[in-house]
C-alpha cells in the first residue's frame, strides 16, 4: 500500500463547476496536510495546508480532513480553465529530531473545460 | 525576497558525466530539503538540511549522490557517474521553523543521454 494514495484522473469539469480532489494516507500519527498545484513543467506551488479536522476555506479552495478516516480532500468552486493543473497530495512525515519531510501522492491531473 | 532559486533550469549531460546542482533557499530559512521526480509521479524525497548538518537521507540516495551546505546557506546535490535513470527534475524546497511549510523553487530538470 502506498503511503499517500490519489486518484490519477484525469479529473473533467466543466468551467463554473466544483472539482473534488481526493487524498487517503496510512499513516494515523500524521499530524498536517499539505496540497499542491504543478503545472506541466513547472514546480509544485502551495495551494494549502490543513492540520485540523474539518474544513479550511480560502478564497476558492477548500480542504477538508478527516484523520479517523485518514482522508483529505481540496474542492475547487467556480473552476476555471487556468485551474486545469496536477493537484499534489503532501502528508508530513515527522522525524527524529523534530524535523520532517513531505511525502507525496503521485497527483490528480486536473482539466476544466470552457 | 524572491524564493527559492535554483540553477542550472535545465541540464543535459551523458551517461557516465558528473553533474552539480545549486539550491539557494528563501532567506531566513534555516531547513533544506532535496526531493527528486520522475513523469507522472509525485516528488520524492531525498535528504534534508538543517543550517548546515545533513541530518535525514532516503535510501534514494545511492553512494553516487551527494549533498552539502557548507555555510548553513545556499546547498548543492552532486551526482557522480550519472545513469540514465537519473534522468528526473531535481527539486529544492525549504521552510522555517515551527512552520512545516515547504516552498519550492524551479526545480532543475536533468536529462543524461
Amino acid at each position: 500500500q502506498k503511503e499517500v494514495e490519489q486518484n490519477s484522473g484525469p479529473l473533467s469539469v466543466p468551467e463554473g463547476a466544483i472539482a473534488s480532489l481526493n487524498c487517503t494516507y496510512s499513516d494515523r500519527g500524521s499530524q498536517s496536510f499539505f496540497w499542491y498545484r504543478q503545472y506541466s513543467g513547472k514546480s509544485p506551488e502551495l495551494i494549502m495546508f490543513i492540520y485540523s479536522n474539518g474544513d479550511k476555506e480560502d478564497g476558492r479552495f477548500t480542504a477538508q480532513l478527516n484523520k479517523a478516516s485518514q482522508y483529505v480532500s481540496l474542492l475547487i468552486r467556480d473552476s476555471q480553465p487556468s485551474d486545469s493543473a496536477t493537484y499534489l497530495c503532501a502528508v508530513n512525515m515527522e522525524l527524529s529530531g523534530g524535523y520532517n519531510k513531505l511525502i507525496f501522492g503521485a497527483g490528480t491531473r486536473l482539466a476544466v473545460h470552457p | 525576497d524572491t524564493g527559492v532559486s535554483q540553477d542550472p533550469r535545465h541540464k543535459i549531460t551523458k551517461r557516465g558525466q558528473n553533474v552539480t546542482f545549486r539550491c539557494d533557499p528563501i532567506s531566513e530559512h534555516n531547513r533544506l530539503y532535496w526531493y527528486r521526480q520522475t513523469l507522472g509521479q509525485g516528488p520524492e524525497f531525498l535528504t534534508y538540511f538543517q543550517n548546515e548538518a545533513q541530518l535525514e537521507k532516503s535510501r534514494l540516495l545511492s553512494d553516487r549522490f551527494s549533498a552539502e551546505r557548507p555555510k548553513g546557506s545556499f546547498s548543492t546535490l552532486e551526482i557522480q557517474r550519472t545513469e540514465q535513470g537519473d534522468s528526473a527534475m531535481y527539486l529544492c524546497a525549504s521552510s522555517h521553523p515551527p512552520y512545516e511549510t515547504q516552498y519550492f523553487g524551479p526545480g532543475t530538470r536533468l536529462l543524461v543521454l
